[in-house]
């Protein structure tokens, strides 16, 4: 089955700083990797995904980068604020999601005012 | 906005007990999921539904079974509930139209004594 590997388990940046996530995945049929962004008290909430015919996505400070030859996708913070504190989660999956999702482990990511 | 609500947000259970944990959906959604979250281990799939009276395995279904009778409502059962089954227990739904996002509850705090 799918593996997911994610870095660094925790992250600490000054605010107004970029941060970078990275994960890496073992089957090469997967074509769909989210990032999830999990508040305390919460349940995991999408911020971007991105599919296996793209290589690049950007939503606002948001970006995602994967390299299919490499097995190995990257998120991409910048200009980081207060309110990105939280634990980040990468996934991959197959079916768009449909059979579930593989997760990483989570990156705490901690922003230093 | 897509609501994923869990029957409870905390719950404490005797060893042996059968749990029942309850997942409602409100956006018609096809697809759900049951993930159980431990700290250091990210999100793992325990089992997934298609659709109405389908169920898959996902895992580490070991322990488990679930139910889905109505389209809305996605139940994780507990036979025999032990220490080792203590856990964050997240259900998520999916539509099968469009956007692949899963969209996750609050989660269940589940303590076995």
């Amino acid at each position: 089955g799918e593996n997911v590997e994610q870095h660094p388990s925790t992250l600490s940046v000054q605010e107004g700083d970029s941060a970078v996530i990275k994960c890496t995945y073992s089957d090469s049929a997967s074509n769909y990797f989210p990032w999830y962004k999990q508040e305390l008290g919460k349940g995991p909430q999408l911020i971007i995904d991105i599919r296996s015919n793209v290589g690049e996505k950007k939503d606002q400070r948001i970006a995602v980068t994967l390299n299919k030859t490499a097995k190995h996708f990257s998120l991409h913070i910048t200009e980081t604020q207060p309110e990105d504190s939280a634990v980040y989660f990468c996934a991959a999956s197959r079916a768009g999601g449909a059979d579930g999702l593989t997760f990483g482990k989570g990156t705490h990511l901690i922003i230093q005012p | 906005d897509v609501k994923v609500t869990q029957s409870s947000r905390y719950l404490v259970k005797r060893t042996g007990e059968k749990v029942f944990l309850e997942c409602v959906q409100d956006m018609d959604h096809e697809n759900m999921f049951w993930y159980r979250q431990d700290p250091g281990l990210g999100l793992r799939l325990i089992y997934f539904s298609y659709d109405v009276k389908m169920k898959e395995k996902g895992d580490i279904p070991e322990g488990y079974s679930v139910s889905r009778e109505k389209k809305e409502r996605f139940s994780l059962i507990l036979e025999s509930a032990s220490t080792n089954q203590t856990s964050m227990y997240l259900c998520a739904s999916r539509t099968q139209r469009g956007r692949n996002e899963q969209y996750f509850g609050p989660g269940t705090r589940l303590t076995v004594t």
